[in-house]
């Protein structure tokens, strides 16, 4: 089964700074990668997700990069602001296909106005 | 409008006790999970249905029994509750798609067991 883990696990960024969070995983037939925003109190919610055909993807001030030989992908955000800071986790599937989502352990991103 | 909705949204209780979560998504798709966040906000998957038949039981305790009366309800009863079950227990649903679809989460149901 799969295996994803996140790094890092806390991250701290000046306001208007970029911020990378990034993951890798175990299943070379994996093809769908989801990064999910979760605040505090809340439930988490899809920002951006990349299927394995592509090797970037973009959506305003975030974007994910896969690399599928090293087995990696990667969440950026760029100019950051206040209302960025959440736990940030990614996540892919268990087997390829429709399986459930494997969870990395999250990264707890602050923003410093 | 709520897209995946679940409850109770908090539910405290003794040790011991039995207590039930129901979940229902209106947005017609056809595999639902249940999943588990920890205080340390690791989300684990529990179970996952496909059209109202159980495909994954991860190693959860049998006190832990989901029912699918049909694929837009997804509940959960959980039996002789311990101090270990607390958590936030999040059901998720997703349309199934040959490249990998998206989770869609309910609010979660914050559960304490005191």
């Amino acid at each position: 089964g799969e295996n994803v883990e996140q790094h890092p696990s806390t991250l701290s960024v000046q306001e208007g700074d970029s911020a990378v969070i990034k993951c890798t995983y175990s299943d070379s037939a994996s093809n769908y990668f989801p990064w999910y925003k979760q605040e505090l109190g809340k439930r988490p919610q899809l920002i951006i997700d990349i299927r394995s055909n592509v090797g970037e993807k973009k959506d305003q001030r975030i974007a994910v990069t896969l690399n599928k030989t090293a087995k990696h992908f990667s969440l950026h955000i760029t100019e950051t602001q206040p209302e960025d800071s959440a736990v940030y986790f990614c996540a892919a599937p268990r087997n390829s296909g429709n399986t459930p989502l494997v969870f990395g352990k999250g990264t707890r991103l602050s923003v410093i106005a | 409008d709520t897209a995946v909705s679940q409850t109770p949204k908090y539910l405290v209780t003794q040790m011991g006790n039995d207590k039930s979560i129901k979940c229902e998504q209106n947005l017609g798709h056809d595999t639902m999970y249940w999943y588990k966040q920890d205080s340390k906000k690791f989300l684990k998957i529990m179970f996952s249905y496909n059209n109202k038949e159980l495909i994954i039981n991860e190693t959860v305790p049998n006190r832990f029994s989901p029912k699918s009366p049909d694929k837009a309800h997804l509940n959960l009863h959980i039996n002789s509750l311990e101090l270990g079950d607390s958590a936030v227990y999040f059901c998720a649903s997703r349309q199934a798609r040959g490249m990998g679809s998206p989770l869609h989460f309910g609010n979660g149901t914050r559960l304490t067991v005191t």
